[in-house]
């Protein structure tokens, strides 16, 4: 399993953009990146997935780095809502169903 | 729609009292289903992955000993017992479709325990 560094804090206020870095450089060629948040009193919510280049959906965006040691999840227009611990983990699917999960980044937005 | 549902959120559990928790699969399609814990302001743990009815697994750690079983396609159960007074525990359960290249998974809401 690559192991990953996240920022420990981020803070951003309600309407701005939020970049949340995530450094792999030992990612495999086999495994994927995911990033999932969770607000506290609740699960994990997957958030977004890719394996290389750029992927959106309507809740983010991610940038992959061409050798894919670097992951950038981007969060349009920031609420309060988005408040959240972010985490970002690589794996692949032999690895089964186990996710390890690392510190994160804890996300605070002001008004 | 919900995929995942765990009742209740909080339990307040006796020391010395075991506690069995349930997590209700709403889609067949992610067959995957696993139990995760968390203690308070640390990472959350992958503790079972069971995908078959009647599959079982125990494991103990510190501070609490875990069995994890299959019981049907859409239900997983967890009981937690010897957990260490005055511990805030959260386990939650997760679901997948267990993919040959990429799985994403999805999780309940969570069960937090607290042990008087």
């Amino acid at each position: 399993l690559a192991k990953t560094t996240q920022p420990p804090s981020m803070e951003a206020y309600e309407g701005q953009e939020v970049n949340v870095s995530c450094s792999h450089t030992n990612i495999a060629t086999s495994e994927y990146i995911y990033w999932y948040r969770q607000v506290p009193h609740q699960g994990p919510q997957f958030i977004i997935q890719g394996y290389k280049d750029y992927v959106v959906n309507e809740v983010a965006s991610l940038f992959i780095s061409a050798d894919r040691k670097l992951s950038t999840l981007s969060l349009p227009w920031v609420s309060l809502r988005d408040a959240a611990v972010y985490y970002c983990i690589v794996t692949a699917t032999s690895s089964g169903q186990k996710l390890v999960f690392g510190q994160g980044t804890i996300l605070k937005v002001y008004l | 729609v919900t995929l995942l549902e765990q009742n209740p959120r909080w339990r307040l559990v006796p020391r010395g009292q075991a506690v069995n928790l349930r997590c209700i699969l709403k889609n067949s399609q992610y067959p995957w289903m696993s139990w995760y814990q968390q203690d308070l302001q640390k990472q959350l743990q992958w503790l079972f992955t069971l995908r078959s009815p009647g599959d079982k697994e125990v494991k103990s750690l510190p501070g609490a000993d875990y069995l994890a079983t299959r019981v049907t396609d859409t239900e997983l159960r967890l009981q937690v017992a010897n957990m260490s007074q005055g511990r805030t525990l959260y386990c939650t359960c997760s679901a997948g479709t267990g993919g040959a290249q990429q799985d994403t998974q999805y999780f309940g809401p969570g069960t937090r325990l607290l042990v008087l």
